[in-house]
């Protein structure tokens, strides 16, 4: 069974970049589906963030495209995210996902990452 | 962007009865691709049904997905004490604009 362990600073400051990374065991980035994360703010529902497939192509929610990057370390089997601009609006527990073939349904969640933006 | 609306926002019911939880979407999804989570408290949400009607890998036979088009259900024929969560809908047809559902919280009576 795949799972996933996000990893990454829990506090970060506004205006600054968020850096998170997904290390996979039980199966490989290089298999035939996306890898991604979903976002959820404390005590509130889930907002998806985007993917990326081994081939390089990838998913961004439109809303949150121009501070994102997705990238991909298949030496170390792990993916990352990376969001700029930060703003309270930002704090959430980021979950890192895998997903079901080229459809947008998770079928694999990490155990999520409480990520604070505060100065 | 579309939509999603679930419905209840709580959901009260004992073990052993039938819960029907209800998801509609602001347009039509593109082939029924609907899926259902469920979450618990502290843990990450746990994939139920996707395709509308298909059920996960390891969920037992008394959830069942329906709908198309616009309106979508899950059903719990008999509730089990650890069915009681939070349950998402997601529709995944209007990619790149994937959305989820506000949630339906099932809380026991």
């Amino acid at each position: 069974q795949v799972q996933l362990q996000e990893s990454g600073p829990r506090l970060v400051k506004p205006s600054g970049t968020l850096s998170l990374t997904c290390s996979v065991s039980g199966g490989s980035l290089t298999t035939s589906t996306w890898w991604g994360w979903i976002r959820q703010p404390p005590g509130k529902g889930l907002e998806w963030i985007g993917y990326i497939f081994y081939s390089g192509s990838t998913n961004y929610n439109p809303s949150l495209k121009s501070r994102l990057t997705l990238s991909m370390d298949t030496s170390k089997n792990e993916f990352s995210l990376k969001v700029s601009s930060l703003t309270a609006l930002d704090t959430a527990v980021y979950y890192c996902a895998r997903g079901g073939g080229d459809l947008s349904y998770v079928v694999d969640w990490g155990q999520g990452s409480l990520v604070i933006v505060s100065s | 962007e579309i939509v999603l609306t679930q419905s209840p926002g709580t959901l009260s019911l004992s073990p052993g009865e039938r819960a029907t939880l209800s998801c509609r979407a602001s347009q039509s999804v593109y082939s029924n691709y609907l899926a259902w989570y469920q979450q618990k408290p502290g843990q990450p949400p746990r994939l139920v049904i996707y395709g509308a009607s298909s059920r996960a890998t390891g969920i037992p036979d008394r959830f069942s997905g329906s709908g198309s088009g616009t309106d979508f259900s899950l059903t719990i024929s008999r509730l089990e004490p650890e069915d009681f969560a939070v349950y998402y809908c997601q529709q995944y047809g209007g990619s790149p604009r994937v959305s989820f559902g506000q949630g339906t919280k099932l809380e026991i009576k």
